[in-house]
């Protein structure tokens, strides 16, 4: 059974510091990983998209790194801000069963001013 | 520009009144998605669609009903809403053709039933 895991649950830094939230994933037989922002109670943002032959992509602050071989994930957000305040979810989808996303629980950042 | 159009965004109603929840997506996309997310269980897979005229049960398809007769339509359907329905409802879509490309989800519907 896949299954995704994200540490830690939630995260407090101050303002300007570089921080990276981790995504785990049991079956590494993947097509994508996916990064998603949700604000409260809000939808869902796609931030990036790292396909299974990829190691990395960026975009501005964001860097997402995949390493299937670990089934681990990274997302580094660099220079936080207060606007970075949100819920980062991570999801895979696999290729026994293309008809299904699998989300973690996802990790609460929280950037104090 | 691409998207996944949900609506209502929010909606209260009481026990045992059917509704629909409406999702239309404007990429062409055969693959289309219903979520629930509720707390401490995350993102659950409601039903799927892989075209038109095929849909599937996810995880907790119990209480709920979906339809593809277009494709570019997928509602939910809840002919008789319970409590336990009460959650954020998320539709999500993208190719077939090439899974290892992006899916894009709607903006969300609250759903509370009282």
């Amino acid at each position: 059974k896949q299954e995704v895991t994200q540490i830690p649950a939630a995260l407090s830094v101050p303002e300007g510091e570089n921080l990276v939230l981790n995504c785990s994933f049991t079956d590494s037989a993947i097509y994508n990983l996916q990064w998603f922002r949700q604000d409260p109670g809000k939808g869902l943002t796609s931030l990036l998209l790292i396909q299974s032959s990829q190691r990395e992509q960026t975009s501005g602050r964001l860097n997402a790194s995949l390493d299937k071989s670990s089934g681990r994930s990274t997302l580094y957000i660099a220079a936080s801000q207060p606007g970075d305040s949100a819920t980062y979810l991570c999801a895979v989808r696999k290729y026994s069963s293309a008809s299904k996303i699998i989300f973690g629980s996802g990790t609460r950042l929280s950037i104090r001013p | 520009e691409a998207q996944v159009t949900q609506n209502p965004r929010y909606l209260i109603t009481v026990t045992g009144k059917k509704l629909t929840v409406t999702c239309s997506q404007n990429m062409n996309h055969e693959y289309m998605s219903w979520y629930r997310q509720d707390p401490g269980l995350g993102l659950r897979q409601i039903y799927y669609s892989m075209n038109v005229e095929v849909t599937d049960k996810g995880d907790v398809p119990e209480g709920y009903k979906v339809s593809r007769k277009e494709k570019r339509n997928f509602p939910l359907i809840l002919e008789s809403p319970s409590p336990n329905q009460t959650s954020l409802y998320f539709c999500a879509s993208s190719t077939n053709i090439n899974p290892n490309t992006e899916a894009f989800f709607g903006q969300g519907t609250r759903l509370t039933v009282v």
